[in-house]
């Protein structure tokens, strides 16, 4: 079965760093994009950040540039998201997806949570 | 970056009749390769987004086919044939050519 499984996510305070950890299962991952999108509370879905089959190309939406890196270990199946100073807008639940073609995501897991508030 | 406006953001629909959301692209969603690359997800109360429609019609496994999205260019709608109580949801289009990736602001579909 094709999946993927975030963790990482908690309370955290503004300022602070949290790394997001995806597992992925039931395909080659070494041969897929990879996504994070991120969803506010009560709000709608805003693509963040995604990166190629071996790390080398990584887009990321303005509003996270320089403060946020997307990263991925294919040995260990893995994708990464490393936030840092982080803001009370960066609250959200973020997702993993997998980019089955180009253009497109599937596969979206559970999600996990980042708060940011003092 | 491109602007996906959808419409309506609310739409109550009674059991067994249709449903059709618009949603309109700030700039043409044709790659070079000759495909367009627009997506319809679903997001159930409570649930994950999943996808439902990618390039523009084509309707992923498992997706009842009261479901179909159509368009080209930058006009692009999804169709439910008769809305039934498990299509409760918010719908989302999402454009996957020019970074960064875009989603419209969702349309939440209640029944009446």
């Amino acid at each position: 079965e094709v999946q993927v499984v975030e963790s990482g996510g908690g309370l955290v305070q503004p300022g602070e760093s949290l790394r997001l950890s995806c597992a992925a299962s039931g395909f080659t991952f070494n041969n897929y994009w990879m996504t994070w999108v991120r969803q506010a509370p009560g709000k709608g879905l805003e693509w963040v950040a995604s990166v190629n089959h071996d790390g080398s190309e990584k887009y990321y939406v303005d509003s996270v540039k320089g403060q946020f890196t997307i990263s991925r270990d294919n040995a260990q199946n893995s994708l990464y998201l490393q936030m840092s100073s982080l803001r009370a807008e960066d609250t959200a639940v973020y997702y993993c997806a997998r980019h089955p073609a180009p253009g497109t995501v599937d596969c979206w897991g559970q999600g996990t949570l980042v708060t940011v508030s003092s | 970056d491109v602007v996906m406006t959808q419409s309506p953001l609310s739409l109550p629909v009674t059991l067994g009749q249709p449903a059709s959301i618009s949603c309109r692209s700030s700039q043409s969603l044709v790659h070079s390769d000759g495909n367009t690359y627009l997506n319809w997800f679903q997001q159930r109360p409570g649930q994950s987004p999943r996808r439902l429609i990618y390039k523009v019609s084509n309707r992923d496994s498992g997706v009842p086919d009261r479901f179909s999205g159509s368009g080209s260019g930058t006009d692009f709608t999804l169709k439910i044939s008769r809305v039934e109580a498990e299509d409760v949801a918010v719908y989302y289009c999402m454009q996957g050519i020019h970074w960064p990736w875009t989603f419209g602001q969702g349309t939440k579909v209640e029944i009446k």
